[in-house]
């Protein structure tokens, strides 16, 4: 089993809609956890950081739920340039981030 | 500002070649990491380093050599290609990893190719 799921998709989405992702992790010690987006052949760039208490930047929220091991993104009033592939990444103790295979999100006119 | 530059963009090796990936940032970061990222995956990290004269293994270090002789470059060599190596290569490097949420900073990442 991986220590990072996501399902791959893609997400096939119309303009403005709201769409959520889910990622689940395996360590129950992991201590941080983030979202990054990456574009089609371009590197990973940071999207948010995952806080306990849920937080949000805009039309992004990101949730944790530390019992049940899962962290999920929502995506309001969705636009063509968040077509993307969004990687959820969780910090090990060991020096170590876990990355996700991440989810393909694209969004239609 | 440069951020992490990483070169080359691209590359095409023999089986049995050596080569050395190089990374450089000018941000003052104390922590750079390797990755390498194949389709279907996630990013696997290769090696890392916390500091200057302080490397370790990461998840498959396997064929790849670190070394990191100063606070700003920490390149990756590879000691004898093979076809399994063909992947893309992410350098990437953060403040520090005392920070708990601390961000991982990018190169733009080199496509290789061996044959």
């Amino acid at each position: 089993r991986k220590e990072v799921e996501q399902d791959p998709g893609p997400f096939n989405v119309p303009e403005g809609a709201t769409v959520a992702f889910n990622c689940t992790y395996s360590n129950s010690a992991s201590q941080s956890f983030f979202w990054y987006r990456q574009d089609c052949r371009k590197e990973p760039k940071l999207l948010m950081s995952v806080y306990s208490s849920g937080n949000e930047d805009g039309r992004f929220t990101a949730q944790l739920n530390r019992a049940s091991q899962y962290i999920s993104l929502l995506i309001r009033d969705s636009k063509l340039s968040d077509s993307a592939t969004y990687l959820c990444v969780v910090r090990k103790s060991n020096y170590q981030l876990i990355w996700g295979a991440g989810t393909k999100l694209i969004i239609k006119p | 500002n440069a951020g992490v530059t990483q070169t080359p963009k691209f590359q095409v090796l023999k089986t049995g070649q050596s080569m050395t990936l190089q990374c450089a940032q000018d941000m003052n970061h104390e922590y750079m990491s390797w990755y390498r990222q194949d389709p279907g995956m996630g990013l696997r990290l290769i090696h890392y380093s916390v500091g200057a004269g302080i490397t370790d293994q990461g998840e498959v270090p396997n064929g790849y050599n670190v070394s990191r002789s100063t606070t700003e470059d920490f390149p990756l060599r590879l000691l004898s290609a093979a076809p399994s190596q063909t992947s893309v290569y992410f350098c990437a490097s953060s403040y520090s990893w005392t920070v708990m949420n601390t961000e991982a900073f990018f190169g733009q990442g080199t496509r290789l190719t061996v044959v």
